[in-house]
């Protein structure tokens, strides 16, 4: 079956530090993959996307996530935390088996960036 | 540019009640459209998506229904709420395609009392 983990319910970090948020994935396949962030009461924003090509992609708001096919993992990452990072943050794949029609997403994992 | 709209944000609604949460898409055309519940502010349940007018899949059999009687608008409906029904839902669009995102509306705040 094609699912996606996100290993931590939550994640502390301080501002200005480096932040990840970790997900893996399996897919039987080609993965295609997305990070999207949900603010209080708001719909789900895209950030960004792995299709194909370089394993390092970079998308909004200054993230970049890492695909890492022997890990089948996808982690989230940006150099130095803001304040106004602190969301829900939510990995996805592709349900490919279906006809690509669908997105599954993972639990969500809590960012909160301590100024 | 395309938009989504949602309404409305928040609904009170007894149970036994009727409910219709509609979702309509503007600047696209022949979306893929998506109705998801999130319940406690984590994770997303799909529960219908259509890949055109009239087309509906069901994910999980329960007491809702979806209809896209356009284009670009899809209306989620109940006959009777339960007190279950409770949660956030989400419209969502995407362009047909399997490497497309997913655009979703601000949400609606269903309580059923």
């Amino acid at each position: 079956a094609q699912s996606v983990a996100q290993p931590e319910d939550q994640v502390n970090v301080a501002e200005g530090n480096p932040l990840t948020v970790k997900c893996t994935y399996s897919v039987s396949g080609n993965p295609y993959l997305f990070w999207y962030v949900q603010y209080p009461n708001r719909g789900l924003q895209f950030l960004l996307k792995y299709i194909t090509g370089d394993n390092l992609v970079k998308g909004s708001y200054g993230f970049e996530a890492e695909f890492n096919k022997s890990q089948t993992s996808f982690h989230l990452k940006k150099p130095s935390a803001l304040v106004s990072d602190s969301a829900l943050y939510f990995c996805a794949v592709r349900d490919m088996k279906t006809g690509g029609f669908k997105t599954i997403f993972g639990a969500g994992t809590r960012l909160f960036v301590k100024a | 540019s395309q938009t989504i709209h949602q309404w409305p944000a928040t609904l009170v609604q007894p149970v036994g009640s009727p409910l219709s949460l509609e979702c309509t898409v503007e600047g696209t055309s022949n979306p893929n459209l998506y109705w998801y519940r999130q319940a406690a502010g984590r994770g997303l349940q799909l529960l219908f998506y259509s890949v055109g007018i009239g087309q509906i899949s069901s994910e999980v059999p329960q007491n809702l229904s979806a209809s896209r009687p356009q284009d670009r608008q899809f209306i989620l409906s109940s006959k009777k709420l339960l007190l279950s029904d409770s949660g956030f839902y989400l419209c969502a669009w995407s362009v047909q395609g399997w490497n497309t995102e997913a655009f979703f509306g601000q949400g609606t705040r269903l309580t059923v009392v």
